[in-house]
């Protein structure tokens, strides 16, 4: 499909478990963070967002953490289904800019 | 519905050669933007849009050029096909502001040989 990660890192849970996927941003002065999922053969999908004025947003299922003091992001995603297979990652930006640095992701696989 | 569409969806071609990918959105959305994802990158932004005539180039933009002659298309072009250019691009759009989402069309998967 129109993907990559052959060589991704891939996190496997048990279906009904959750999930915590990591991501270590780069630029101190980012202030944006977006998390995205993608899908074996389609482009990237928008999951959850959040600003440096935060530390913790809620969606349905899913939650990010922000981490500024260490510059990390993470991803729980709550009684993981089959249909959260896909690769995650990460972007940060710099508010006002179109400047976009994207991660390169963590394969989550979901056993039955 | 709205939708964010690229051509073709897989592409062969041969090095020197001029190739062009499109890009087609309905959602009427400002601002468009070519990436391309690589093993071992995040996607990296090659060239973007914020309207009809406006151009700029991504981090990655040489070998690359646009145009916007409205507010759908946003074609890319590779002037001279290189290998190193073989790659899977993705085409995206949003409304206005920077942080408006952006929503990413399939894809397209380019070898050139």
């Amino acid at each position: 499909g129109e993907s990559v990660g052959l060589h991704l890192p891939t996190l496997s849970v048990q279906e009904g478990d959750n999930s915590i996927i990591n991501c270590a941003y780069s630029n101190s002065a980012s202030d944006y963070f977006i998390w995205y999922k993608q899908e074996s053969g389609k482009g990237p999908q928008f999951i959850i967002d959040i600003r440096s004025n935060m530390d913790k947003r809620q969606g349905q299922r899913v939650t990010v953490l922000l981490n500024k003091t260490v510059k990390h992001l993470s991803l729980q995603i709550a009684a993981t289904q089959p249909g959260d297979s896909a690769v995650y990652f990460c972007a940060e930006n710099i508010l006002g800019t179109y400047k976009y640095i994207f991660g390169t992701g963590t394969r989550l696989k979901v056993l039955a | 519905d709205a939708e964010i569409t690229q051509s073709p969806r897989h592409k062969i071609t041969e090095t020197g050669r001029q190739v062009t990918l499109a890009c087609h959105q309905t959602w009427n959305h400002n601002n468009m933007f070519w990436y391309r994802q690589d093993l071992g990158h995040g996607l990296r932004l090659i060239h973007y849009s914020y309207g009809v005539q406006d151009t700029n180039k991504g981090e990655v933009s040489d070998g690359y050029s646009v145009s916007r002659s409205n507010t759908e298309d946003l074609p890319l072009t590779l002037e001279s096909a290189a290998s190193s250019q073989t790659s899977v691009y993705f085409c995206a759009s949003s409304d206005r502001d920077s942080t408006d989402t952006q929503y990413f069309g399939p894809g397209t998967r380019l070898t050139v040989l």
